[in-house]
């Protein structure tokens, strides 16, 4: 399996710059395409596609999020940071079967 | 709009059975991979099972083979999931997920398992 590592929490200010990291155990990238997604989840609530294939904003995603990085290493920025973007956020490959990180919770400084 | 709506959870003994249903609508059903990805109370997000869109082909986690089944009914765009020889460790909310090109793109609101004596 492909193991992903994300740090356990982020402390951020509103209005401020969130970077939330995600590193993979294997390569995630084929044919110019990263097999790298990001999710957004709520407390109560169903997780939320954000970023597809490492950078593209899915569909009624805002502008602040963005998806960056190839190979195994992996960025999901939040800039700037609105108070209802506080939830946990989950990176996900797709190139083997399915894994997902164990999450960062980003919380409010 | 699409919508996943998911039914069938539950409490559960250990080694019982249960179906998970997941009703589908605003796209072509038949057109899309489907697959239920689980979450364990106050734990992460763990892929269980996916299904082609002609039901064809399925794929399972290792710790589900042999003892859940993935299947669908394009006629009545309805995703399933048997589990069977049910284990404490399979108590979680199970999201019915769109699952185009191995991501997940729409979410269910998800249900329910509880297996416990």
């Amino acid at each position: 399996d492909i193991v992903l590592t994300q740090s356990p929490a982020l402390a951020v200010s509103l209005e401020q710059r969130a970077t939330i990291s995600c590193k993979t155990s294997q390569n995630v990238d084929n044919y110019g395409i990263s097999y790298m997604h990001w999710y957004q989840q709520k407390p109560g609530q169903q997780p939320k596609l954000l970023i597809y294939e490492g950078s593209n904003l899915a569909s009624g995603i805002p502008a602040r999020f963005s998806g960056s990085g190839s190979g195994t290493d992996f960025t999901l920025t939040i800039d700037p940071v609105e108070a209802d973007d506080i939830a946990t956020y989950y990176c996900q490959q797709s190139k083997d079967y399915p894994t997902f990180g164990a999450g960062t919770k980003l919380e409010l400084k | 709009e699409v919508q996943l709506v998911e039914s069938g959870g539950g409490l559960v003994q250990p080694g019982r059975s249960l179906k998970l249903s997941c009703a589908a609508s605003g796209f072509t059903f038949s057109n899309y991979y489907m697959a239920w990805v689980r979450q364990a109370p106050t734990k992460g997000l763990e892929w269980v099972a996916s299904i082609t869109n002609s039901g064809g082909s399925t794929y399972y986690r290792d710790s589900v083979k042999g003892r859940f089944t993935i299947s669908r009914d394009n006629a009545k765009s309805t995703l399933y999931l048997q589990m069977d020889s049910l284990r404490s460790e399979d108590t979680a909310t199970y999201y019915c997920t769109r699952a185009p090109w191995g991501l997940f793109d729409y979410w269910g609101q998800g249900v329910m398992v509880t297996v416990s004596s």
